[in-house]
């Protein structure tokens, strides 16, 4: 159980162009989602926390009409990088916790998504 | 805000034998979840061991241990019988026992590579 999926697991997109990127909750209701960035041979820092049906939680420094969060369910939150540029290039990863529940205390990470900004 | 410190960027350790990453972290929270991750070579963030800081007693998971000093603020890893499947990086993280506007996300330290000599 817990199994969380990201979609697409690799894209390559034009500069200037937005790309938007799928977390699914497989078989639990993911009240949390959160959005991580990993650049190569780095750490994974925090973006963003959203929860279901309300806006998201942007860390310092992480541009939010940039980086489009939506929590429309229970089990979909979505990742919209607007007007991508090559910096933008990054590995980025979604977890998903189901507070209030015996895994309260754990998140459960998607497999990542390459992004690839020419 | 919180910190976390992993000072062992790579380590190395021959197979069958014991090796023990390091981690400090720094908070003002009296209570607060700690845990080690897994990340391989396919980038899947795996869940290696938690500690809850409210429990004194260390948390083990079959050949994974860990060394939980609060006083000290550390919590170092320690991986018994090493086999070629840890090779991978090893992150430490740290989470708040609160929830909401960002919270409950993870802060993560830089990561240490373990390499498994076989």
């Amino acid at each position: 159980g817990a199994v969380v999926s990201q979609h697409p697991s690799w894209v390559i997109c034009k500069s200037g162009t937005s790309v938007k990127i799928e977390c699914r909750s497989l078989d639990f209701q993911a009240t949390t989602m959160f959005w991580y960035r990993q650049f190569p041979k780095q750490s994974l820092m925090l973006m963003a926390t959203s929860n279901e049906g309300s806006k998201a939680t942007y860390e310092q420094g992480v541009e939010k009409d940039k980086f489009l969060i939506n929590h429309a369910s229970l089990t979909l939150s979505t990742l919209t990088v607007t007007s991508a540029h090559p910096e933008d290039s990054s590995f980025y990863i979604c977890s998903a916790r189901e507070p209030g529940t015996a895994i309260d205390n754990e998140q459960f990470f998607g497999p990542g998504t390459r992004l690839t900004v020419l | 805000a919180q910190t976390v410190t992993q000072s062992q960027p790579e380590m190395s350790v021959q197979e069958a034998e014991t090796v023990t990453l390091s981690c400090t972290y720094d908070t003002s929270e009296s209570d607060y979840y700690l845990f080690w991750y897994k990340q391989p070579p396919s980038r899947q963030m795996i869940l290696v061991i938690r500690q809850e800081a409210y429990k004194q007693q260390n948390a083990t998971e079959n050949r994974f241990s860990v060394n939980f000093q609060k006083a000290a603020k550390s919590f170092s890893l320690k991986i018994s019988d090493s086999q070629l499947g840890d090779a991978a990086m090893y992150f430490c993280a740290y989470r708040s026992p609160y929830s909401g506007g960002g919270a409950d996300g993870l802060t993560f330290g830089k990561g240490t590579h373990l390499i498994i000599q076989p």
